[in-house]
């Protein structure tokens, strides 16, 4: 599986301010995934992001409040936007296996609590 | 669009008992069906998965179970650890589109 990181691991920030989440990936990946995990809950996806192309949101997610950015195939980035104590949350991106069967595997999250 | 039901929401234990979570899905067009295990401060990691043209799939101690007719399928996990206390999730997915409907969680205590 591919090694993934993310920056920061954890923060804590004002309302109304703007925080962008970096995924990185150790291997050229075509899709990546953006999942929002609020606490004590399940996993929702945010947004497809394939590189070259703009992101693909789910229902309930826009990207003036969910900006993302897909320079390469080993990179993303994710911002929240204008933030509010509802925003506090996981932020987890995702990447596909190389086996072609479909898996996913995620990176360890951001923890971001909005005061 | 996709819906995945899970339950229990939360299961206790005792060491060396057996484990059994289970999760519906809604769209027949789902095939493929992967469990992740997601621990205190870490990222949810894949344990085990199964595709719709496999009934059971087995890995050393954990299981998965599926029917396709009834739509749904299982987590079994035999001889359970301290170490397997957890939050397991269910997930949901179409080939090709790589969109995961997750199930709400299962918060799993073993008990030493």
């Amino acid at each position: 599986s591919a090694v993934i990181s993310q920056k920061p691991s954890r923060d804590i920030c004002q309302r109304g301010t703007s925080l962008t989440i970096q995924c990185q990936v150790d291997s050229q990946v075509t899709m990546m995934f953006w999942y929002r995990q609020q606490p004590g809950q399940s996993l929702t996806l945010i947004a497809t992001a394939n590189q070259g192309s703009e992101a693909t949101y789910e229902s309930g997610f826009v990207i003036d409040k969910f900006p993302i950015s897909r320079p390469n195939l080993t990179f993303s980035t994710l911002t929240v936007s204008n933030m509010s104590p509802e925003d506090s949350s996981i932020y987890l991106c995702s990447v596909p296996g190389t086996s072609g069967r479909n898996e996913q595997f995620f990176g360890p999250g951001t923890r971001l609590t909005v005061l | 669009g996709e819906n995945v039901e899970q339950h229990p929401s939360t299961l206790s234990v005792q060491e060396g008992d057996s484990a059994v979570i289970k999760c519906t899905y809604s769209d027949s067009a789902s095939n493929y069906f992967p469990w992740y295990k997601q621990e205190l401060g870490k990222g949810p990691q894949l344990i085990i998965d199964i595709r719709s043209n496999v009934g059971e799939k087995k890995d050393q101690r954990i299981a998965v179970t599926l029917n396709k007719t009834a739509k749904h399928f299982s987590l079994h996990i035999t001889e359970t650890q301290p170490e397997d206390s957890a939050v397991y999730f269910c997930a949901a997915s179409i080939d090709n589109t790589g969109k995961l409907i997750f199930g709400q969680g299962t918060t799993l205590q073993v008990k030493p």
